[in-house]
């Protein structure tokens, strides 16, 4: 079945860094989601992309779609204390139409 | 707008003994998943539904986990027996559609099995 793998599983910044997490389909995806979950809450929508090749930014963040849509990955850049939580990429696709959480990347950034 | 609900927020039980959770998604979402996830790892598909639908209920571990959607709104997930491996925060999440992406989560249902 349909796998998605992201890296990496947990990253420690110094607050004003830039971080970025990746993620890899194992099959071709009609579209991407991204989540952040802060700690001990609940998975919140970010952005959906759909296009190859796609770029969306959201303030300081930056999401890519690969030209394949087999991949994709979220930057941050000069991280703050309120990006803290994981950071989860969804894929889309596959022979059922599934959408397939990662594994998610654990951010935390030292003020 | 109120978001998606789910009750109990917490819930501790001894292993071979029953459980449900409750779910009302937002109103008008024909879609409503109930997701498993455990601690450090992704959510995972247990059931989909569409309207009162199971559309897909291949990870649904049939032997002890049953859910229903009556009248295509809320829903409920039950665990009997539950085991010690059940142990897990369970999430029910909406949409307007399965295809039209967005998938708003309830705060979840913090299982713990003792």
């Amino acid at each position: 079945g349909q796998q998605v793998m992201q890296i990496p599983q947990y990253q420690h910044v110094q607050e004003g860094e830039d971080f970025t997490t990746y993620c890899n389909s194992s099959t071709t995806l009609s579209n991407i989601q991204w989540y952040k979950q802060r700690p001990g809450g609940h998975p919140v929508f970010l952005i959906q992309l759909v296009k190859s090749g796609e770029v969306k930014k959201q303030k300081r963040l930056t999401f890519q779609f690969g030209e394949a849509k087999k991949n994709s990955s979220l930057h941050i850049t000069a991280t703050q204390t309120t990006d803290v939580g994981t950071y989860f990429c969804a894929g889309f696709g596959g022979s059922n139409y599934k959408l397939t959480f990662g594994k998610g990347t654990l951010l935390t950034v030292n003020p | 707008e109120a978001g998606v609900v789910q009750s109990p927020r917490y819930k501790i039980i001894e292993k071979k003994q029953p459980v449900a959770f409750w779910c009302n998604p937002i109103s008008g979402h024909n879609t409503l998943y109930w997701y498993l996830q455990n601690l450090g790892q992704g959510p995972e598909l247990l059931i989909r539904y569409e309207n009162e639908e199971a559309v897909d209920d291949s990870q649904l571990p049939k032997d002890r986990f049953s859910a229903e959607r009556l009248k295509g709104v809320d829903s409920t997930l039950k665990i009997q027996p539950a085991e010690l491996g059940d142990s897990a925060v369970y999430l029910c999440a909406s949409s307007l559609s399965h295809n039209t992406g967005e998938l708003f989560f309830g705060e979840g249902s913090r299982l713990t099995v003792l």
